[in-house]
Order: structure tokens, then C-alpha cells, then sequence
């Protein structure tokens, strides 16, 4: 089954320990993209990735990192956890490559909370 | 700057009743714009996009690029329309972005 695959999906844990979130997608996208959805905001997003080894900031990067080494993962890497990246995150793809209007697929969210 | 703004966080409306989602957007380019939708314990989806001027579960939206909307419709709802409703704009100043509103509940009564 073509989908965007994400774990976990749910995640406690304490302030500075480090983490990751790992997305992963079948469908050869090209494009691969994290948000984190937060009440009242929608979603916003964190970092994307054209494809691979090509990586750029969204409009809320700050405490993140990404990597794309293959064309399939795309994790999301917290350094140091802080409470304010409380938050539900949604990695997605889209076939869209050089074009832009790209249908966005979408995991299923993993709800991380930070003490 | 690029933003989307939705006006209704809830919409409430009986069966059968028509349905508005409003949607304004404020970008210089030529916008690309999206509507997404995610139903209860399910991952949020593509419902219609302007580009394709498709009618998909009853939905439609129409660009009106001198108002700067991208209002959902639907003549008739059903209960089953009941979830939260996501605009968005993909652009391109900047790097390859997509930008979502803060999503409207649509919550429609028997």
C-alpha cells in the first residue's frame, strides 16, 4: 500500500534528550516535507527536501534538524527537546519534484510531548 | 508575506444545509491553492485543488483572485462532511512552500 509511514506515534519524553522521529515513504516521492500542527496555527512547516541531499528551512526550523540521504527517509531530529516543541507532527511527500503544485501525502502524526 | 487565513475555527450547520468554508490568501505570485481534509482518526488528504476545477464529494472552490479567496462549497451537507478542513498555498518565493491555514471544524448536526 502506497503511504507515508511515520514512528512513533507518540512520544514522551524530558527536556535536552535527544530524539528522532523517523518518516518513511514508498511511493519514489521526490519531495518530503515536516510540520507541526499546533491549536490555533495550523500547520507550519519545519524543514522540506527536494530530494535527495537537498534540504531547506520552512518557516520554523529553529531547534530541528533533517537529513535525506535516501530518497525514502527523512527524519526529524531534535538535538535538545524543549517543552515548547510540544507539538503533533506530520511528515508528508509529494511526487512533485520540479513542479510545485504537488498533491501532499500525509503520515498519520506523532504526538510528542516534552517535560 | 505569503498567508492563509481562515475565519471560522467552527463551523456548525444542520443537514442538508449549504456550506461555506472561507479561505482568503495574500500572495504576490500565482497562487496554487489547495484544500485538505481530515476526518476523525484518519491522516489528513487532498480534497480538491483549484488547479484541477474538480467537484469532489459534493465539494467545489472557485479562485477569485481579485477577493483573494478560495471558499469550499457544498449545496448540501451531509453528517459525514463533519471533519477539520485545512486551506492551503503552495508557492515558490523562498524555496518550495506550502502554506496552511489554521483549519476550520465543520460540524454538521443530524
Amino acid at each position: 500500500e502506497a503511504q507515508v509511514t511515520q514512528n512513533p506515534r507518540y512520544l514522551i519524553t524530558v527536556t535536552g534528550k535527544k530524539l528522532t522521529v523517523t518518516c518513511s515513504q514508498n511511493m519514489n516521492h521526490e519531495y518530503m516535507s515536516w510540520y507541526r500542527q499546533d491549536p490555533g496555527l495550523g500547520l507550519r512547516q519545519i524543514y522540506y527536501s527536494m530530494n535527495v541531499e537537498v534540504t531547506d528551512k520552512g518557516d520554523v526550523p529553529e531547534g530541528y534538524k533533517v537529513s535525506r540521504k535516501e530518497k525514502r527517509n527523512f527524519p526529524l531530529i531534535l538535538e535538545s527537546p524543549s517543552p515548547n516543541q510540544t507539538s503533533l507532527y506530520f511528515c508528508a511527500s509529494s511526487l512533485q519534484g520540479a513542479r510545485r503544485s504537488g498533491k501532499l501525502f500525509f503520515g498519520s502524526g506523532t504526538q510528542l510531548s516534552v517535560l | 508575506a505569503q498567508r492563509v487565513t481562515q475565519p471560522e475555527k467552527l463551523l456548525s450547520v444542520f443537514k442538508g444545509a449549504p456550506v461555506e468554508l472561507k479561505c482568503n490568501y495574500s500572495y504576490s505570485g500565482s497562487p496554487e491553492l489547495f484544500w485538505y481534509v481530515q476526518y476523525s482518526r484518519q491522516r489528513l488528504q487532498l480534497l480538491l485543488r483549484h488547479i484541477s476545477r474538480e467537484s469532489i464529494k459534493g465539494f467545489t472552490a472557485d479562485l477569485n483572485k481579485g477577493e483573494t479567496s478560495f471558499h469550499l462549497k457544498k449545496p448540501f451537507a451531509q453528517e459525514e462532511d463533519s471533519a477539520m478542513y485545512y486551506c492551503a498555498l503552495s508557492v515558490t518565493a523562498g524555496g518550495f512552500k506550502t502554506i496552511f491555514g489554521a483549519g476550520t471544524r465543520l460540524f454538521v448536526k443530524a
